[in-house]
């Protein structure tokens, strides 16, 4: 079974600095798509970044970078310049082939932005 | 109304209640989904409708029954819910182009249910 594990439950990251987020995958399949989703105090969740597994190259979207490292299934998602707007809760997922696309989900990091 | 709209965003009901929470997409998409969201738990994918039609029923028990009537809006039907059963339950919608590209899935804002 397909299975998205993000080790960290939570993080904490200072304005205007750094943060990575891990997140680990198990799949057998060589085609799929990685997702990083994050979902605010408001609770609508929204698309950050998404990866195609067939592309060496990592995706970035403006502050918002990943490392993909498709050998040892690590997705981890890096936020520059860190913003009191990052404050959220971030889901790794993983899309499914076959019939309607699916996405498994990890647990999510809550993280944390301080002024 | 733009995105995806839930109704109602927050719902207590008793075990023998019936209740319905309901979904509207306005993106013109063609595939929506249940997606129940626990403390502590990844998001768990319930059901997935596709051109109206179910694809998808993730071993969720029969107290759960989704009816989609059409592209747009996709309800969920509650029968003598359990208190497990109390979760954030979130819609999504994305647009399926028949082949597998990773679409992205637009969710709606949840509807917090709470069974006593």
């Amino acid at each position: 079974a397909q299975t998205v594990t993000q080790s960290q439950p939570e993080m904490s990251v200072q304005e205007a600095e750094t943060v990575t987020l891990s997140c680990t995958y198990d799949t057998s399949e060589s085609d799929y798509y990685l997702f990083w989703y994050k979902q605010p105090p408001s609770r609508q969740m929204i698309l950050v970044i998404r990866q195609e597994a067939y592309k060496q190259q990592n995706a970035t979207e403006n502050r918002f970078s990943v490392n993909f490292q498709k050998a040892a299934k690590s997705f981890s998602l890096k936020i520059s310049d860190s913003q009191l707007g990052d404050a959220a809760m971030y889901f790794c997922a993983y899309s499914l082939q076959g019939g309607s696309e699916k996405l498994v989900f990890g647990k999510g990091t809550k993280l944390t932005v301080n002024p | 109304e733009t995105g995806v709209t839930q109704t109602p965003r927050h719902l207590v009901m008793g075990m023998t209640n019936k209740k319905s929470l309901k979904c509207e997409q306005h993106l013109g998409h063609n595939a929506m989904y249940w997606y129940k969201q626990s403390a502590k738990k990844p998001l768990e994918l319930m059901f997935v409708y596709n051109f109206k039609e179910q694809t998808e029923n993730n071993s969720v028990p029969s107290r759960f029954s989704p009816e989609c009537p059409n592209s747009s809006h996709l309800f969920l039907h509650l029968h003598t819910l359990q208190p497990e059963d109390s979760a954030l339950y979130l819609c999504a919608s994305s647009q399926d182009r028949g082949t597998f590209m990773g679409s992205e899935q637009f969710f709606g804002p949840g509807t917090r249910l709470t069974v006593l």
